[in-house]
């Protein structure tokens, strides 16, 4: 079974700096997709970005961009210019292809942004 | 355009009653998951259907049920509710091919979650 770990229960970030967060994963598989989620205190859970393991190129999403690392299997997210806005829960999560496949999540990091 | 609509959003339910968490997307999508959500767990699958028709356990499927009832509706029912099921629920949706992505490529589409507290 895959997992998905996050080892960072809370970060810190002053206001127009840079974060990174930390997902490690582990799986048997070659082919399958990364997410990054942003729970705010609203609950809702929004998609910040993905990125597909046949991909080399790490995506990217305006302030957003992963550092993925196949071989470790480590994919971490980097917030630029960081925004009050940008605090948050953040879930890392793993799903195989296949049309019906299941997403696994880590633990959850929670960001705070400071003034 | 509603997407996925969960009720109730909040409910307090006594150790040993019922009730049924309802779930409905309109986006048209093949498959829905029912999460749960507790504090340093992060979301853990219920059930799960593939597909109209099919159901199937998850990662903590005990002490629930589920009916998929139609493409557009998935509702989860706890028979006789446990302190231990105290959570945040979340019912999520997706198809097999979503707006500007390739085959099989389809992000989670969630609700806004339901705050159960079992006393």
């Amino acid at each position: 079974a895959q997992t998905v770990t996050q080892s960072q229960p809370e970060m810190s970030v002053q206001e127009a700096e840079t974060v990174t967060l930390s997902c490690t994963y582990d799986t048997s598989e070659s082919d399958y997709y990364l997410f990054w989620y942003k729970q705010p205190p609203s609950r809702q859970m929004i998609l910040v970005i993905r990125q597909e393991a046949y991909k080399q190129q790490n995506a990217t999403e305006n302030r957003f961009s992963v550092n993925f690392q196949k071989a470790a299997k480590s994919f971490s997210l980097k917030i630029s210019d960081s925004q009050l806005g940008d605090a948050a829960m953040y879930f890392c999560a793993y799903r195989n292809t296949g049309t019906a496949s299941k997403l696994t999540f880590g633990t959850g990091t929670r960001l705070q942004v400071t003034l | 355009n509603a997407g996925v609509t969960q009720t109730p959003k909040f409910q307090v339910l006594k150790t040993g009653q019922s009730m049924t968490l309802q779930c409905a997307q309109d986006m048209n999508h093949n498959s829905m998951y029912w999460y749960r959500q507790d504090p340093g767990m992060g979301l853990r699958l219920i059930y799960y259907s593939a597909s109209e028709g099919t159901t199937d356990k998850g990662e903590v499927p005990n002490g629930y049920n589920v009916s998929r009832l139609n493409k557009r509706e998935f509702s989860l029912r706890l028979e006789s509710a446990a302190p231990s099921q105290t959570s945040v629920y979340f019912c999520a949706s997706k198809s097999y091919r979503d707006r500007g992505l390739v085959w099989g490529d389809s992000p989670l589409h969630f609700g806004n979650g339901t705050r159960l507290t079992v006393t």
